[in-house]
C-alpha cells in the first residue's frame, strides 16, 4: 500500500540555517502529498500539501515540490526561526483514498 | 473560527474500565476521521465516516474498539475493558476535500 519513509531525528539548527527534511514516498498512481507540523502541546496543522506531480506547496516560507522522478517530497526552508521548532509529518492518502498514511515524524530544533 | 474539538483532553483510567472520548468536527464537514498516535507506532488511521455511516473500520485495533457518528456531526470513540497498550493520544479530524482538519487530541492513559 501507499507509504511515506522520512528522516530520522531530531534534527538541530541554528536561527537563520537552511532546513531540508526528506521524504520519500511509495503508492500507485499519484496520491496527494502533505507535510504536517505539530508544535509542542498542539494538535497537527496542515502546513502544505501538493495534489499532482510537479506541483509545489508553500506555506510561511516552507515549500516541497512533488518528484514523481524521485518519488520524494522534501521539506525546504531557507532561514529556520527559533518559532519553527515542531515535529513535522510526511503524509500521503492512503489506497482508500481518504485515510493519511503518515511518516513516523522529524523532530526539529532551532537554537538562537 | 470553530475548529475540531476534542474532549476530554486528558484522561486517565484503571486497566478494565471504559472510556468514551468525543469529537465535535468542524460544521459543514461530512468526512470524520480518528486516528491514534502512540511512541511505538506513530500515527495510525483507525476509522472513517462519510455522513453517519463508517465504511471503513479497517484500522480498529480490535473489537473493544468502536465508534458511531449522529446526525452527521458529533462522533465518540469507546474503548472497553480497556489495556495499558491503549494509552496514546486519540486524534480526530473532519474534511470536507482531502484537506483534513485535526483537533487537538484526547491523551489516554491507562493505569
Amino acid at each position: 500500500g501507499n507509504s511515506v519513509t522520512q528522516m530520522e531525528g531530531p534534527v538541530t539548527l541554528s536561527e537563520e540555517a537552511f532546513l531540508t527534511i526528506n521524504c520519500t514516498y511509495t503508492a500507485t498512481g499519484y496520491p496527494s502529498l502533505f507535510w504536517y507540523v505539530q508544535y509542542p502541546g498542539e494538535g497537527l496543522q496542515l502546513l502544505l500539501k501538493a495534489t499532482k506531480a510537479d506541483d509545489k506547496g508553500s506555506n510561511k516560507g516552507f515549500e516541497a515540490t512533488y518528484r514523481k522522478e524521485t518519488t520524494s517530497f522534501h521539506l525546504e526552508k531557507g532561514s529556520v526561526q527559533v518559532s519553527d521548532s515542531a515535529v513535522y509529518f510526511c503524509a500521503l492518502l492512503s489506497n482508500s483514498g481518504y485515510a493519511l498514511n503518515f511518516g513516523k515524524g522529524t523532530s526539529l530544533l532551532v537554537t538562537p | 473560527g470553530a475548529g475540531v474539538s476534542q474532549s476530554p483532553s486528558n484522561k486517565v483510567t484503571e486497566k478494565g474500565k471504559d472510556v468514551e472520548l468525543r469529537c465535535d468536527p468542524i460544521s459543514g464537514h461530512t468526512a470524520l476521521y480518528w486516528y491514534r498516535q502512540s511512541l511505538g507506532q506513530g500515527l495510525e488511521f483507525l476509522i472513517y465516516f462519510q455522513g453517519n455511516s463508517a465504511p471503513d473500520k479497517s484500522g480498529l485495533p480490535s473489537d473493544r474498539f468502536s465508534a458511531e457518528r449522529t446526525g452527521g456531526s458529533v462522533s465518540t470513540l469507546t474503548i472497553q475493558r480497556t489495556q495499558q497498550e491503549d494509552s496514546a493520544v486519540y486524534l480526530c479530524a473532519s474534511s470536507l476535500t482531502n484537506e483534513q482538519f485535526f483537533g487537538p487530541g484526547t491523551r489516554l492513559t491507562v493505569l
